[in-house]
């Protein structure tokens, strides 16, 4: 059984358009993430949520929202997608907002063309 | 502004040697190391952690130490294999921030044949 699934694992769209990205965890955690891992793989947080209430907003555009509706899933909305969005996404979650070790999925890599 | 700072980028090991990678933090509040091990198309899983009350903690051929003076800290994979090859991620969190993990800019770590 997938910790942290995401889907879809690839994703090609054309600028302007809106996508989402799914996440689940079935490890049972209140905090789930997502981080941006640019081409030169720096992992950067983007959001945090600990038992569906958003804790953590770092500096990301507004044309990103994230959407938890629940405590074992969350996800990433963006809409008017720029060729500067092209990354890897990653989830991630870990047991409590307090807790250290942060489980990770397998990513969604985003293409803007 | 990077809060951890990663070298070297790249480096190359025959099997059998030593691997060293090296990561400094700024932020004194921080009071979590922890090292990721990231292969191809996979997300990050942690490898190995250790927190500022100890100088060096030891697992399997992994090794951290810690220097809390010089606000550095290091990863010795003794023994280096293959399959060691991979993308190695510090990082670095407290208790103040949710726990969101600032990461190093990562090392691609070859360990050849």
């Amino acid at each position: 059984d997938t910790a942290v699934s995401q889907t879809p694992k690839y994703l090609v769209t054309q600028m302007g358009n809106d996508k989402s990205i799914k996440c689940e965890q079935n490890l049972g955690h209140d905090t789930m993430y997502w981080y941006k891992q640019d081409s030169k793989k720096f992992l950067k947080i983007m959001f945090s949520y600990n038992n569906k209430e958003l804790i953590i907003n770092e500096t990301v555009p507004n044309r990103f929202s994230p959407k938890s509706p629940d405590k074992a899933h969350l996800n990433l909305h963006i809409n008017s997608l720029e060729l500067g969005d092209s990354a890897v996404y990653f989830c991630a979650s870990s047991r409590t907002r307090g807790n250290t070790e942060a489980f990770f999925g397998q990513g969604t890599r985003l293409t803007v063309v | 502004q990077q809060q951890v700072k990663q070298s070297p980028q790249s480096l190359i090991v025959q099997k059998g040697g030593i691997s060293i990678i090296n990561c400094a933090y700024e932020n004194t509040a921080f009071d979590y190391f922890p090292w990721y091990q990231q292969f191809p198309g996979k997300g990050p899983a942690l490898l190995i952690a250790i927190r500022p009350d100890v100088s060096e903690k030891k697992e399997g051929r992994f090794t951290i130490s810690f220097n809390k003076s010089a606000k550095q800290f290091s990863l010795h994979i003794m023994d280096s294999q293959p399959g060691d090859s991979a993308t190695y991620f510090c990082a670095a969190s407290f208790s103040g921030s949710a726990r969101q993990l600032t990461f190093g800019s990562g090392t691609q770590l070859t360990v050849l044949p």
